[in-house]
Formats: C-alpha cells, structure tokens, sequence
C-alpha cells in the first residue's frame, strides 16, 4: 500500500522558535499533499493543500506567513511553523494524494511550544 | 457548509460483541463518505467508502450504508476483535475534493 512517512514525530521547542516538519511519501508519488492539524479531541481540520512545484492553498484562517509549507518533490512537502508559540501546540498530520481520489495519512507530528 | 457529527468515545466492547459507531453529516452536493481508522502508532488508513446515496461499503467485516435520507453513515461490525481497537473517523469529501472528518471516536475491545 502507499506509506506516508513524517519526522519528527513529536517534538518539544520554546516559545519564539521555528518548527520543521517533514512529510514523505516512501512509494509513490504524490502530486498533491495536504496538512491537517489536530486538538485535542476534535476533528481534523485542513490547514493547507499543495502541489508539487506550485505555491499551496492554505485555508481560511491559516496564516501563510507563519505556516510555510513547501512541497519541493513529488516525494517531500514540509511544513515550518514560524516563532512558535503556545496556542501552536498540537497535532498535525500530513497526508498524500495520487490523484485527489484517496488520501494517504501520515502517522502526525505532536508539536508542544513552552 | 459541510460538517461531520460522529458519535463520542471511547467505547468500550468485550470480544464478539455489535459494534456501531454513529456518524451524520450536513453538506452541499452530494459527497462521498469515508470511515478510515487509526491503529496506535499509525497514521489514518481507509476501512471503507461510499460515493452514492444506498451504497454500502464494506471491509474486513465493517460496513456502513449511505442514507441520504437521514444524512448518515454509521459503522457496523457484527463480531469485533481485540485488534478492531483503534480510533475511527468518519468523513466526507465533497465535490471540491475537500475532506471534513469527524472528532474520531476511539474503540477498545477486551478479551
């Protein structure tokens, strides 16, 4: 099947500090990658969807500046979150399409800011 | 607007027990409806899906009929296993590709 791998896979940072976070698809290629972020006990909800080469659409409410997301490969999209602070906590999780039909999940990434 | 209402955990089942996990869903168009599930540890994977009203999916003794009469998709397993434990998410994409989930609604099955 197709495995989405991300790295880290949680991670602590102070206040003020940048985040990357690295979104692969191990075997296949994923035209189109999606990032969703998690709180405790309620839905996923989509954040951003890019293409490979071309600058992602991010959704209503999610600032572009401090969540940069590139999606340089057909195999790696990253998502930096810029001076991190507390409300930034939580769980976000990648995940990889072929073809916008199905959806390929990454296991998340669980970001606490000090 | 489009939205996802499945119902609150945990739940907790013996080994062989019904399972049914509630899931309604409010959207524009007709969407496709999904239940993917969460093993500790992994990432979302899909169980089982659905594109049209009355359809049925099915997979690895789960299933769900999408009714669009009352806007739902619940899931059902007639006998669950200690490896049935796991979150599961109900969601729908609509006609923009867009997914919504639900909040997950996390299963334990004891021996």
């Amino acid at each position: 099947g197709a495995v989405v791998s991300q790295h880290p896979s949680w991670v602590i940072c102070k206040s003020g500090t940048s985040v990357k976070i690295e979104c692969r698809s191990l075997d296949f290629q994923a035209t189109t990658m999606f990032w969703y972020r998690q709180f405790p006990k309620q839905s996923l909800m989509l954040m951003a969807t890019s293409n490979e080469g071309s600058k992602a659409t991010y959704e209503q409410g999610v600032e572009k500046d401090k969540f940069l997301i590139n999606h340089a490969s057909l195999t790696l999209s990253t998502l930096t979150v810029t001076s991190a602070h507390p409300e930034d906590s939580s769980f976000y999780i990648c995940s990889g399409s072929r073809n916008r039909e199905t959806q390929y999940f990454g296991p998340g990434t669980r970001l606490l800011v000090l | 607007g489009n939205s996802v209402t499945q119902m609150e955990g945990p739940v907790t089942l013996s080994e062989e027990a019904f399972l049914t996990i509630n899931c309604t869903y409010t959207a524009t168009g007709y969407p496709s409806l999904f239940w993917y599930v969460q093993y500790p540890g992994e990432g979302l994977q899909l169980l089982l899906k659905a594109t049209k009203a009355d359809d049925k999916g099915s997979n690895k003794g789960f299933e769900a009929t999408y009714r669009k009469e009352t806007t739902s998709f619940h899931l059902e397993k007639g006998s669950v296993q200690v490896s049935d434990s796991a979150v599961y998410f109900c969601a729908l994409k609509n006609t923009g590709n867009q997914f919504y989930f639900g909040t997950g609604t996390s299963l334990t099955v004891i021996p």
